[in-house]
């Protein structure tokens, strides 16, 4: 059976960054993608990227380009979650979650991580 | 795509039927089209993938359909244990989406 185990929470200034991570049990790891997805306050839940290891695809929502660097370790099965210049409109629930992957597609996210809260506030 | 979803909110009897859509802004040319229940607390779970295929352990009360722009999810003899909110997503090629959710509720 495989697991998602994320960080623990965090509380960030406005401006500074964040990395969670994500770490996978069982086997597999670079066979699967994984993406992140927040849910802020009372919000919905917001796919902001996602990695391939197996093909080194990475990809993200345009809202968070330039802002999220979303990394794998395949010899430690963890993904990482990187955001910077962060903000308090930041402060949500960080979710990892696997999927399925081709060279180009992720597609639907059968486990997830538990969730890691971040907390973004002067 | 943005997916929208309804109704906001959802509130029946046990026992009852409901039944929960979503409209995508143009027609996706592929089943790369899921539903997943969000309990308060907990992680999101995977219900329906490929429109209609439920994951693993989902019972048969749950089921989806649609195509194109319109999709729908039905959860039959409606339980207390299904008060959740209900995302709709499509993957496939990035960016990836999901609606903005319906929220089921138990009278």
């Amino acid at each position: 059976q495989v697991l998602l185990l994320q960080s623990g929470a965090e509380v960030k200034k406005p401006g500074s960054s964040v990395k969670v991570s994500c770490k996978a049990s069982g086997d597999g790891f670079s066979n699967y993608a994984i993406s992140w997805v927040r849910q802020a306050p009372g919000q919905g839940l917001e796919w902001m990227g996602g990695i391939i290891p197996l093909f080194g695809t990475t990809k993200y929502a345009q809202k968070f380009q330039g802002r999220v660097t979303i990394t794998a370790d395949e010899s430690t099965t963890t993904a990482y979650m990187d955001l910077s210049s962060l903000r308090p409109d930041d402060t949500a629930v960080y979710y990892c979650a696997r999927q399925l992957a081709s060279r180009g597609a992720f597609y639907a996210m059968d486990v997830w991580g538990q969730g890691t809260t971040v907390t973004v506030s002067s | 795509i943005v997916l929208t979803q309804s109704p906001d909110t959802l509130s029946l009897s046990p026992g009852e039927s409901a039944t929960l859509s979503c409209r995508a802004s143009q027609g996706l040319g592929s089943n790369y089209f899921a539903w997943y229940q969000h309990k308060p607390g907990q992680a999101p779970r995977l219900l329906i993938y490929g429109v209609s295929s439920r994951a693993t352990g989902i019972p048969d009360r749950f089921s989806g359909t649609g195509s194109g722009t319109d999709f729908t999810l039905t959860i039959n003899n409606l339980d207390p244990e299904d008060v959740a909110v209900y995302y709709c997503q499509q993957y496939g090629s990035p960016p990836l989406s999901f609606g903005g959710g319906t929220k089921v509720e138990i009278k």
